[in-house]
Formats: C-alpha cells, structure tokens, sequence
C-alpha cells in the first residue's frame, strides 16, 4: 500500500499570504496519479488538482499543484478568506487507493 | 449537471448490515466507475472501492473484503454499498464519487451510519 505523508499538520497563515502543502509517497507515483481535494466541515470533499497539476472544472487559478515521483505540492498563491479548510491528497496509480491525513490551514 | 444523491442517515445496532444507496444523474451512467469513501468522526478519508456499473465488476480494499458488498442498478441508475457485521468503528460519513481517471470530480453529500448499541 501506498502512503501519503502529508505536512505541515496544521498551517496558520493570513489572507493574502501564499500557502504551500506538502504530500510526500512512500513510493513514487506516476504524476497522472496524484490529486488534491478540499474539505470543508460538514461538506463533500472538493476535487481542486487532478493529474498532479492540472486544475479542476472552476477551481480557481490561485491554486496550482506540481511535483512527481515522491513528492508533491499543493501552493495557494495568495488566501482568500474561503480557502480555509482541510486539504487532502490522494493517489490513484495503485490499489488500494490511498489519501494522506490532511493539511489543516487555519487562519 | 452532475448529481450523487444519497440515501438519508442510518443507526444501527452492532452486527447489523447497513445498505446506502447513490443515485447518479445528469451523465451517462454507465461511462463511470463509482467509488466508495468514508469519513470516520474527526478523522481523514479512507477508500473503500469501487464498482463498474456497466457489468458491475467491483473491486474492495482489502480490510472490507466479506464484509462489503457493491451493487448496480442501471434501470435507476443507483449504485448501492452493504456494509455487514457492524462494528462500533463503522460509524462514519460514507460518501460515493465518480471516477474520471482515478480521482474523483463529483461526490455525494454523504450518508452518516452511526453504529450503537
């Protein structure tokens, strides 16, 4: 089984600031495998990034995902006040699919 | 547009099964495999598989293995996930998605099982 690391935990940051996530495998991904979501409380998580870098239908250019191999990276370039939230990667180039634990950013 | 609609909230007892339901509109039905995923209280997700709904062929996370069962019903265009044997740690928010190469683009709103004695 593949697992993603995710980190920092919790990030605190500011509106306007530039967010960077990390999702690290414990073994090396196509990048035509890797997606990022987000979560909000009490909703369905949000597909942002798939394919590691290309965006989702409506997701806002501010959010760009890159990396491959083993590491990967979520950047929010500059905060708005409704993009915090919980933010999950999540692998789909080997059963069983796998999520990392999440990347919590806080204001 | 695209739909997943779920099935309203359960409480079971332990060593119960519980049958949630997804019922998929605005795409063609059959072109996506639809996947599992839960959310235990608190907690990140966890997938649980996935199932063909042209032909039904499904696969299962190996933990679910005899205890999971995925079904299709192309007449309704609903998918179904049978949870057996009920443990107080199933409870959770069990959500299903589309599939568009591996990661999912379109989720339920989530169904809660809260398992109880």
């Amino acid at each position: 089984e593949i697992v993603l690391t995710q980190s920092p935990g919790t990030l605190s940051l500011s509106p306007g600031e530039r967010a960077t996530l990390s999702c690290r495998a414990s073994q090396n991904i196509s990048s035509s495998y890797l997606g990022w979501y987000q979560q909000k409380p009490g909703q369905a998580p949000r597909l942002l990034i798939f394919a590691a870098s290309s965006r989702a239908t409506g997701i806002p250019d501010r959010f760009g995902g890159s990396g491959s191999g083993t590491d990967f990276t979520l950047t929010i370039s500059r905060l708005e006040p409704e993009d915090f939230a919980v933010y999950f990667c999540q692998q789909c180039g080997a059963l069983p699919y796998t999520f990392g634990q999440g990347t919590k950013l806080d204001i | 547009q695209v739909q997943l609609l779920q099935s309203a909230a359960e409480v079971k007892k332990p060593g119960a099964s519980v049958k949630v339901s997804c019922k998929a509109s605005g795409y063609t039905f059959t072109g996506y495999y639809l996947h599992w995923v839960r959310q235990a209280p608190g907690q990140g997700l966890e997938w649980m598989g996935f199932i063909n709904p042209r032909g039904g062929r499904t696969t299962y996370a190996r933990n679910y293995q005899g205890r999971l069962t995925m079904t299709t019903d192309t007449s309704t265009t609903t998918v179904y996930m049978e949870v057996s044997s009920l443990r107080s740690d199933d409870t959770a928010v069990y959500f299903c998605a589309r599939d568009v190469s591996g990661t999912f683009d379109f989720w339920g709103q989530g169904t809660l099982v809260t398992v109880s004695s």
